[in-house]
């Protein structure tokens, strides 16, 4: 069975604060997504990162596939209250998504 | 363009019943996928499905179906309801198979067993 796992499981932060959270499995994915979803609401894709090796950012979000494409990082610069959420990675393998079990971000004013 | 659409947005049934959800996806999408998700085991793939067909299925008992219309739509049905059924139902749609292009949620339907 493949696993993707993402840590921490829970992370509560002060405004203004840095944090990278981590979506590690031992198998190779051809690209892998990363979502947030906030209460009430489906998971809004933010990016989709496909070569290894590769860095995207998007405003205060750096997302980094790891070389062998196996894991990625997920690192927020001076977090803000509006990045609370629920994180999840999710990896394309063989055509077929697999999904970690998320962070739950909380950034406290 | 309007988002995906999810009916109902809330539902209670009693153990034993059967339920179905509707899902209509963004306009020109052509792959649905449903999900589970609850605190315990978090996001579960159901099913997805292109072109009416049923491309991927995750690893639920076969209460569980779904079906998607020529105009893409799909609804998913539980049959005998147990209390472990009490969750949070996503569905998402995309251009074509889920795993290479954007998946678009929607707000989900709560369904809660008693």
């Amino acid at each position: 069975t493949q696993l993707l796992e993402q840590s921490p499981q829970f992370l509560s932060i002060q405004e203004g604060e840095n944090l990278t959270v981590y979506c590690n499995s031992s198998s190779v994915f051809s690209s892998l997504q990363w979502y947030r979803q906030e209460p009430g609401e489906g998971p809004v894709l933010l990016v989709t990162v496909v070569t290894g090796g590769e860095v995207k950012k998007l405003k205060r979000l750096t997302f980094q596939f790891g070389d062998a494409r196996k894991d990625s990082s997920l690192h927020i610069t001076a977090a803000q209250p509006g990045d609370t959420g629920l994180y999840l990675c999710a990896g394309d393998s063989n055509y077929q998504l697999i999904w970690g079990a998320g962070t739950k971000l909380i950034i406290k004013p | 363009k309007a988002g995906v659409t999810q009916t109902p947005r809330y539902l209670i049934k009693t153990r034993g019943q059967q339920v179905t959800l509707s899902c209509s996806p963004i306009s020109g999408h052509r792959s649905v996928s449903w999900y589970q998700q609850t605190p315990g085991q978090g996001l579960q793939f159901l099913f997805e499905y292109f072109s009416e067909t049923q491309r991927n299925k995750g690893n639920f008992p076969g209460r569980f179906s779904g079906r998607q219309f020529s105009n893409s739509r799909s609804e998913m049905n539980v049959s005998t309801l147990e209390l472990g059924d009490s969750a949070l139902y996503l569905c998402a749609s995309s251009l074509s198979l889920a795993a290479t292009y954007e998946q678009y949620f929607g707000p989900g339907t709560r369904l809660t067993v008693t």
